[in-house]
C-alpha cells in the first residue's frame, strides 16, 4: 500500500501563513483531502478535491497540489488553528483503498 | 443536525470479538457510502473499511482484511463493524465517517468515536 508523508510539526507566528506539505505517489492520480483535529475531538474535513472548502470552514484554508505533493495553507493563522493536521487519498496501488498522511502538529506562537 | 454515534466499544481480551454500532441521522443514510477509521492511542489516523450504499460492495485494508466484516442496515440507519481475532495493536478509538458527494473521496461528517481496548 502507498503512503503519505507529512511534517511531524510546524510553528506559525499568529497572523502570518503556514503550509503543510503531503508527499505520496498516490497524489499523482488523486486529489488530497485535509483534516483538522484538536485534543480529544474527532477531526473535520477542511479542504477536498482541488481547492475546495465545506461550509463553515474560513476562507483562510486553501489547498493545492503539484506532481506527488499536496498542500494545505493556512493564510493568516489564528490561534484556534493549533491543531494536528491529516491529508487523506485513495491508496495508488487499490482501488476503493484509502490512507492517512502521518499527521502535522501546528502551533500557533 | 446531522449526526453519527459510535457504540459497542469495550475492554476485550486477544483473540475476542466484538460488534461496533454506529447510528446515522440528519441525513438520507442510504444515499452515501460510509467508512470506519481509527485512531491507536497517541497516533495518527488509519482508514479501516468501506461499504457503498447499499452494501454491496465492501473493501478493507490489509491490517483488518479477514478479521473485520463491515455492514449496515438501511432500514434502520446503521452501520456496524464485526471485530473477530482481535490484537492489541487493534487497540483504538474506531470513528464512523460518512463519505461526502463531491466526486472527489473526502469525509464530511465524523462520530465521535467508539474505544476498543484489546489486553488481556
Amino acid at each position: 500500500s502507498s503512503e503519505l508523508t507529512q511534517d511531524p510539526a510546524v510553528s506559525v507566528a499568529l497572523g502570518q501563513t503556514v503550509r503543510i506539505t503531503c508527499q505520496g505517489d498516490s497524489l499523482r492520480s488523486y486529489y488530497a483531502s485535509w483534516y483538522q483535529q484538536k485534543p480529544g475531538q474527532a477531526p473535520v474535513l477542511v479542504i477536498y478535491g482541488k481547492n475546495n472548502r465545506p461550509s463553515g470552514i474560513p476562507d483562510r484554508f486553501s489547498g493545492s497540489s503539484s506532481g506527488n505533493t499536496a498542500s494545505l495553507t493556512i493564510t493568516g493563522a489564528q490561534a484556534e488553528d493549533e491543531a494536528d493536521y491529516y491529508c487523506n487519498s485513495r491508496d495508488s496501488s487499490g482501488n476503493h483503498r484509502y490512507v492517512f498522511g502521518t499527521g502535522t502538529k501546528v502551533t500557533v506562537l | 443536525e446531522v449526526q453519527l454515534v459510535e457504540s459497542g466499544g469495550v475492554v476485550v481480551q486477544p483473540g475476542g470479538s466484538l460488534r461496533l454500532s454506529c447510528a446515522a441521522s440528519g441525513f438520507t443514510f442510504d444515499d452515501y457510502t460510509m467508512h470506519w477509521v481509527r485512531q491507536a492511542p497517541g497516533k495518527g489516523l488509519e482508514w479501516v473499511s468501506l461499504i457503498s450504499w447499499d452494501g454491496g460492495s465492501t473493501y478493507y485494508a490489509d491490517s483488518v482484511k479477514g478479521r473485520f466484516t463491515i455492514s449496515r442496515d438501511n432500514s434502520k440507519n446503521s452501520l456496524y463493524l464485526q471485530m473477530n481475532s482481535l490484537r492489541t495493536e487493534d487497540t483504538a478509538l474506531y470513528y464512523c465517517a460518512k463519505e461526502g458527494s463531491f466526486g472527489d473521496v473526502a469525509f464530511d461528517i465524523w462520530g465521535q468515536g467508539t474505544m476498543v481496548t484489546v489486553s488481556s
